[in-house]
């Protein structure tokens, strides 16, 4: 059971270079996360998929799309880099509402440099 | 619209000592509320939550926060900090309806002298 992972673990681009960053979760979830977390401003959410088939805009969306390929994977997709997509990613899963777990999961995270 | 506040950015304790991380939120009702750690080039794991009942939880590695609705705080305590605890912590609040989304502070980088 290796929870969430994500891949790659480092990226370097330059402007304007497209890039995919992939996301897989084996723990059975229904709903799964992206976030990009940057130097005092916490973690916040680029999209989410509550359930497979469905993805919806978070807090960030500008400059990125998701996929949500299937139950298990939810890749996140920056079509031309700019510097300001610099950040760590993290992606994330849970459990559906209602039952007792309701925290999510969080994977190792991707460093992203855009030059 | 929700938001959570974690005052203080950077705290430095010595070891052996108690800790407390503080953690206010705006949010229409009772969210679901939770306490994260990040050690330095890793994930996010899961220290405690609250849901509903007992406002005092105990999470793993000897912490515990309690919630004060009238306060609207969830603070995060320890009684003995050990080095090991050297981290960043980040409060979050999720709602109880809609989405499973979670909203998180800016975080609290702990440091812990010898």
């Amino acid at each position: 059971n290796a929870g969430v992972t994500q891949t790659p673990k480092f990226q370097v681009l330059k402007t304007g270079q497209s890039m995919t960053l992939q996301c897989a979760q084996d723990m059975n979830h229904n709903s799964m996360y992206w976030y990009r977390q940057d130097p005092g401003m916490g973690l916040r959410l680029i999209y989410y998929s509550a359930s497979e088939g469905t993805t919806d805009k978070g807090e960030v969306p500008n400059g990125y799309n998701v996929s949500r390929l299937n139950k298990r994977e939810f890749s996140l997709r920056l079509e031309s880099a700019a510097p300001s997509q610099t950040s760590v990613y993290f992606c994330a899963s849970t459990t559906p509402r209602g039952l007792p777990s309701y925290e999510q999961y969080f994977g190792p995270g991707t460093r992203l440099t855009v030059t | 619209a929700q938001s959570v506040t974690q005052p203080d950015i950077h705290i430095t304790v010595s070891e052996g000592a108690s800790l407390e991380l503080r953690c206010n939120y705006s949010y229409g009702a009772t969210p679901y509320l939770f306490w994260y750690v990040q050690s330095p080039g890793q994930g996010l794991q899961l220290l405690l939550k609250y849901f509903s009942g007992d406002t005092l939880v105990q999470g793993i590695k000897g912490f515990e926060a309690e919630f004060k609705r009238s306060q609207s705080s969830f603070n995060l305590r320890k009684p003995s900090v050990h080095w090991s605890d050297a981290a960043e912590y980040f409060c979050a609040v999720g709602a109880r309806t809609g989405a499973n989304n979670l909203f998180f502070g800016t975080g609290t980088r702990l440091t812990v002298i010898p």
